[in-house]
């Protein structure tokens, strides 16, 4: 089946510490993109790419980094200079070219930093 | 700046009667706008879209209205079921191969 795969769902990590949240798809989409959600508020954007071996920052890049080394996969690593970690993380893909498309999202990693 | 608004957190709509869920943007740039779907925990899932030359697209029970003039859109559910209940998001994007960005979501509750 096609989709996306997040893994973990549930990840405890220590203050401090740098952790990576994983995102594959096999949609063979070129776009990739990640998103996170506070309780109350929408999605957020962290950081998209395009394409392989190209990334933009979003609008809460600081304290996150990305690599698209590969189309199937867009790993987000959130580092300990990231003030408020603990959130809804949530990627998605879209195909990319000429006209619209809508994203397809993945289930979502929920991240807790104590 | 929040470009994507969305004014109501919560609505409640007796099983059968129509839902609207309603939506404001401030960039007029913005020519895509859809509609996400969302349940605790999971992923969001794309319900309707509609572009900037439309004013009307209807899917089955769902119809989403743009008024561009009054940078306005809603989603319009009928008759609306149980399992309807969650959280709507919408999103709009300017141009092809660009970000979407997000409203805070609306929470609808479908009473059986």
């Amino acid at each position: 089946d096609g989709g996306i795969t997040q893994s973990p769902k549930y990840l405890f990590r220590k203050e401090g510490q740098n952790v990576t949240l994983s995102c594959e798809q096999n949609l063979n989409h070129d776009a990739m993109y990640w998103y996170r959600q506070d309780p109350g508020q929408g999605l957020r954007l962290i950081y998209y790419s395009q394409i392989v071996n190209d990334f933009q920052k979003g609008d809460i890049a600081e304290g996150y980094s990305v690599s698209r080394e590969k189309k199937e996969s867009f790993p987000l690593t959130v580092t300990s200079a990231q003030k408020n970690p603990t959130a809804f993380y949530l990627c998605a893909s879209s195909p990319r070219g000429r006209g619209h498309y809508e994203q397809y999202f993945g289930p979502g990693t929920r991240l807790t930093v104590t | 700046d929040q470009q994507v608004k969305q004014n109501s957190p919560s609505l409640s709509v007796q099983e059968g009667r129509i839902s609207i869920l309603n939506c404001d943007y401030t960039n007029s740039m913005f020519d895509y706008f859809l509609w996400y779907k969302k349940y605790p925990a999971e992923g969001p899932t794309f319900l309707i879209s509609i572009s900037s030359i439309k004013d009307k697209n209807e899917d089955g029970r769902f119809t989403v209205f743009l008024n561009k003039s009054a940078k306005h859109l809603s989603l319009h559910i009928v008759p609306s079921q149980p399992g309807d209940s969650a959280v709507y998001f919408c999103a709009a994007s300017a141009g092809t191969g660009n970000q979407f960005y997000f409203g805070t979501g609306t929470s609808l509750t479908v009473i059986p």
